[in-house]
């Protein structure tokens, strides 16, 4: 099975930068997502990480160590509309390739 | 671009009506999801469909029933609703994988639908 922890609130100033943990635990790895939720809306894809290293997408950027079980979400010249919860999501190996959701770290940006 | 709509949007049941809710895609997505959303427990799957006449549980089926029927459409139905099942309900679909080697493609989620079981 497949075990997630990200911290549960975190604030940060408009125009600074935020980092967002993730860590996992899984019996098999095949991917991990970034997901962005507004209160009372949906979720939004952000990102994904299969391989090592950092994905850069314009304002947000993810990393990823598997052998650590540890992604990050960096998020840069923050805005106040970023202010929402963020999902992390493991995707595992086997033939159904079920993904597995944290409880998401709901991000205050302040002035 | 509609993509993935859910209705309805809110609903308030006595304990022990039932019920189903729609979710309706127009991606020509082969997987489809149902997951419910609660407060501190983050989204957990309750079945989910591989595609057109297959369906599957997930982590927490008892008391759900589902169908797929159509490609683009899989109900969750509540046959016996109870209080426990106040949630979020989200429904998600998302296509094959364009590499055969690499699982890329995210979940694109509807719009939810609110339920309240008193």
């Amino acid at each position: 099975g497949q075990n997630i922890d990200q911290p549960t609130e975190m604030t940060a100033t408009e125009g600074a930068i935020v980092q967002i943990n993730c860590t996992y635990q899984t019996s098999g790895f095949n991917g991990l997502f970034w997901y962005q939720q507004h209160a009372g809306e949906a979720p939004t894809f952000l990102s994904y990480n299969v391989l090592d290293g950092l994905e850069e997408k314009g304002r947000f950027s993810s990393f990823l160590s598997r052998s650590k079980g540890y992604s990050y979400l960096l998020l840069k010249e923050l805005q106040m509309k970023d202010s929402a919860s963020y999902l992390c999501a493991v995707r595992d190996s086997g033939g159904y390739q079920k993904v597995t959701f944290g409880t998401g770290t709901k991000l205050q940006v302040i002035p | 671009n509609a993509g993935v709509t859910q209705t309805p949007k809110f609903r308030v049941l006595k304990t022990g009506q039932s019920m189903t809710l729609l979710c309706a895609q127009d991606m020509n997505h082969e997987y489809m999801y149902w997951y419910r959303q609660d407060p501190g427990m983050g989204l957990r799957l309750i079945h989910y469909s591989v595609g057109e006449g297959t369906t599957a549980k997930g982590e927490v089926p008892d008391g759900y029933n589902v169908s797929r029927l159509k490609k683009q459409n899989f109900l969750l139905g509540l046959e016996s609703a109870a209080p426990s099942q106040t949630s979020v309900y989200f429904c998600a679909s998302r296509g094959h994988d364009r590499d055969g080697l690499i699982s890329n493609q995210p979940q694109h989620f509807g719009d939810g639908t609110r339920l309240s079981i008193l």
